[in-house]
């Protein structure tokens, strides 16, 4: 079955801990994205990668890193240093960039 | 950046009401998806639709890019789609960002 998987589906963390959000396809596409969710609000970028080995800032990327060793796996970084890291979490990817975006089924971040 | 408005906020229909959900957007575009969020977050591609219209069984949507609005049509609807409807687009001076509307949160009675 190709897809994209995220794990874990719930997280909690405590302050000042780091913490790695999982971005997995298997559907051979170039480009994947990172996207937060808010209560009762729309999808904001955080990160997106055109291919392996490069990545770029969104509109919300302070606090966030990521790495694009594999083709298949996209993985997010919630550092310390973002103040308001409880949300919701939504790994999307495409074929190639500009092309239609396919989503995974999120990750629920809850800092306590 | 372009800017995204979606109407109604909320929408409220008894089972087998038609609707009609509006997305309005103040740049040209190259890039128009609409989505379903379902109760468990899941985005659900409904619509790949920079122009023109489709249709996919009870579901259709239209886009006239040069008036820079979409529509998404739900007939006989059903409960379980219930749930937040998003459209988002790339502009065409955007780069890579898909940009979202707020959403319609859409509520399905039997």
């Amino acid at each position: 079955d190709g897809g994209i998987t995220q794990s874990p589906k719930y997280l909690f963390r405590k302050e000042g801990q780091n913490v790695t959000l999982s971005c997995e396809q298997n559907l051979n596409h170039d480009a994947m994205y990172w996207y937060r969710q808010d209560p009762g609000q729309g999808l904001r970028l955080i990160y997106y990668s055109q291919i392996v080995n490069d990545f770029q800032k969104g509109d919300i990327a302070e606090g966030y890193s990521v790495s694009r060793e594999k083709k298949e796996s996209f993985p997010l970084t919630v550092t310390s240093a973002q103040k308001n890291p409880t949300a919701f979490y939504l790994c999307a990817s495409s074929i190639w960039d500009y092309n239609e975006q396919f989503f995974g089924p999120g990750t629920r971040l809850t800092v306590l | 950046g372009i800017q995204v408005e979606q109407s109604p906020p909320d929408l409220i229909l008894q089972e087998g009401a038609n609707s009609t959900l509006r997305c309005n957007f103040s740049d040209s575009v190259n890039n128009l998806q609409w989505f379903h969020q379902n109760p468990w977050g899941q985005l659900i591609n409904l619509f790949y639709i920079p122009s023109g219209t489709k249709q996919n069984g009870r579901l259709s949507a239209t886009t006239v890019a040069t008036e820079r609005y979409s529509l998404l049509y739900i007939s006989s609807s059903q409960t379980t789609d219930s749930g937040v409807y998003f459209c988002a687009m790339r502009g065409e001076t955007s780069g890579s960002r898909l940009t979202f509307g707020e959403g319609t949160q859409l509520t399905v009675n039997p």
